[in-house]
């Protein structure tokens, strides 16, 4: 059970926008900064967003991120068969003298 | 460029210490802009975080984790290692090495990982 909440799977066609949520609470996402990674088959993860809405140079602007509350969100436009992959949101948690915490990831299919 | 790369064991038995090594090459784990992290794994399942090291030998561990962990620093050797004791079939895992930047004295984003290397415990 992780501590953050993320949809297993989303799908989208090529071309189209999805999204992907992040749901924590008040001692992870709403007092930090949410960062996401991408994890292609195989690979370690790789940063693809941080401080909430950020890009690491070499990440394009089809990808976004997004935080309201104790909630965040991925977003991607123009989706292409590479973006197929899992997709992680991360925290820092304050509670218990802090550690970070993830989410379960999500499965990205591109149809 | 900074890159990371763990080694050690690739099979653990049950109840003895994994241990691992991340070395650090094209940068320093002395670096004072980083913690030096530790993350896992388990096949077909999610990102957990073992815990952290700052050059100085200040630790930070996964609650969850905390009573078996230990994670230390060789600034000579430009590495940070992994002990995890009391090892059981649920520690099977890829294991991988990150940095992590510190960001207004807090934990940022891990920007580089290694590869990341098998861990199977099973006797």
């Amino acid at each position: 059970q992780s501590v953050l909440t993320q949809p297993p799977s989303a799908s989208g066609t090529p071309g189209q926008r999805v999204t992907i949520s992040c749901s924590g609470s008040s001692s992870n996402i709403g007092s930090n900064y949410v960062y996401w990674y991408q994890q292609l088959p195989g690979t370690a993860p790789k940063l693809l967003i941080y401080r909430n809405n950020q890009r690491p140079s070499g990440v394009p602007d089809r990808f976004s991120g997004s935080k309201s509350g104790t909630s965040a969100s991925l977003a991607i436009s123009g989706l292409r068969s590479e973006d197929e992959a899992d997709y992680y949101c991360a925290a820092w948690d304050d509670s218990l003298s802090g550690h970070w915490v993830f989410g379960g990831g999500t499965k990205l299919t591109v149809l | 460029q900074v890159q990371l790369q763990e080694s050690g064991p690739g099979l653990v038995k049950p109840s003895e210490t994994l241990s691992l090594t991340c070395t650090v090459s094209g940068g320093s784990v002395s670096s004072g802009s980083y913690y030096w992290s530790w993350i896992r794994q388990p096949p077909g399942k999610g990102l957990e975080w073992i815990g952290y090291i700052y050059y100085s030998g200040s630790t930070n561990y996964n609650p969850s984790l905390k009573s078996r962990v230990t994670i230390s620093v060789d600034t000579s050797k430009n590495q940070f290692s992994l002990k995890l004791s009391s090892v059981t079939a649920a520690d099977t895992a890829v294991y991988y090495c990150a940095r992590n930047r510190i960001v207004i004295a807090v934990a940022g984003d891990m920007d580089v990982w290694g590869k990341g290397t098998t861990v199977t415990v099973s006797s």
